[in-house]
């Protein structure tokens, strides 16, 4: 398996553009999570979907984050307008079944905002 | 909201050295996984503890779990240059998993 892929590895916007990040779970896995990294905050769980609806988004920053997962095999977290706060390292995880299961994380977006 | 106490945030050892990290709860655990991730990479999945007084071994790396299922601990046994990274523990709140802030080791050869 090729495990979780993310796309892209590195993006570099300025402030106000709007970014779209995206992730592909394990195949067969049925929950999906969106974590964000920071050396401040640590790895802060964003929002978690469960047979591809959303169950806990109360991690969500605020209304300039929204994330979709139109099928089993997609999502997307996206950022409109960026700001340089947001600057991390976002990473995706899926995990076979459920929230509390092992959690098999992608290689993340390096996100800069200038 | 529940947070997982993860000491020390850094330690840097010699080669050859041993290395310890702790997570204390404040709530009895049914359960508790720990994660490594490497400079630069992700956090990757190392074991899950279960029982009361659990101890698990993988090569050089020894996990416990606290009697009680309040605390934690991994130990590294004499620690080489492939330790370095960031360990973390995972613990259950509600239908997720909550990670600690990890323990940062160095490694000097």
């Amino acid at each position: 398996d090729a495990g979780v892929i993310q796309s892209p590895r590195h993006e570099v916007t300025e402030m106000g553009q709007e970014v779209t990040l995206r992730c592909k779970p394990i195949s067969g896995h049925n929950s999906l999570f969106w974590y964000r990294q920071t050396m401040m905050r640590g790895l802060e769980l964003l929002i978690y979907f469960n047979n591809n609806v959303p169950i806990d988004d109360s991690g969500m920053p605020e209304d300039r984050f929204s994330a979709k997962m139109p099928n089993a095999s997609f999502s997307t977290l996206k950022i409109q307008p960026s700001e340089p706060r947001d600057s991390a390292v976002y990473f995706c995880a899926s995990t076979l079944r459920g929230g509390l299961d092992t959690q098999y994380f992608g290689p993340g977006t390096r996100l800069t905002v200038l | 909201g529940q947070q997982v106490m993860q000491i020390p945030q850094y330690q840097h050892v010699q080669e050859g050295e041993d290395f310890t990290t702790y997570c204390n709860s404040s709530t009895t655990l049914s359960n508790i996984q720990w994660y490594k991730q490497r400079p630069g990479g992700h956090p990757v999945f190392l074991i899950q503890l279960v029982k009361s007084g659990e101890v698990k071994k993988q090569k050089r790396l020894t996990f416990q779990f606290g009697e009680a299922k309040k605390n934690s601990s991994l130990h590294i046994t004499a620690t080489q240059t492939t330790d370095v990274g960031t360990y973390f523990c995972a613990e259950e709140y509600g239908n997720k998993l909550v990670f600690g802030a990890g323990t940062i080791l160095r490694v000097k050869s």
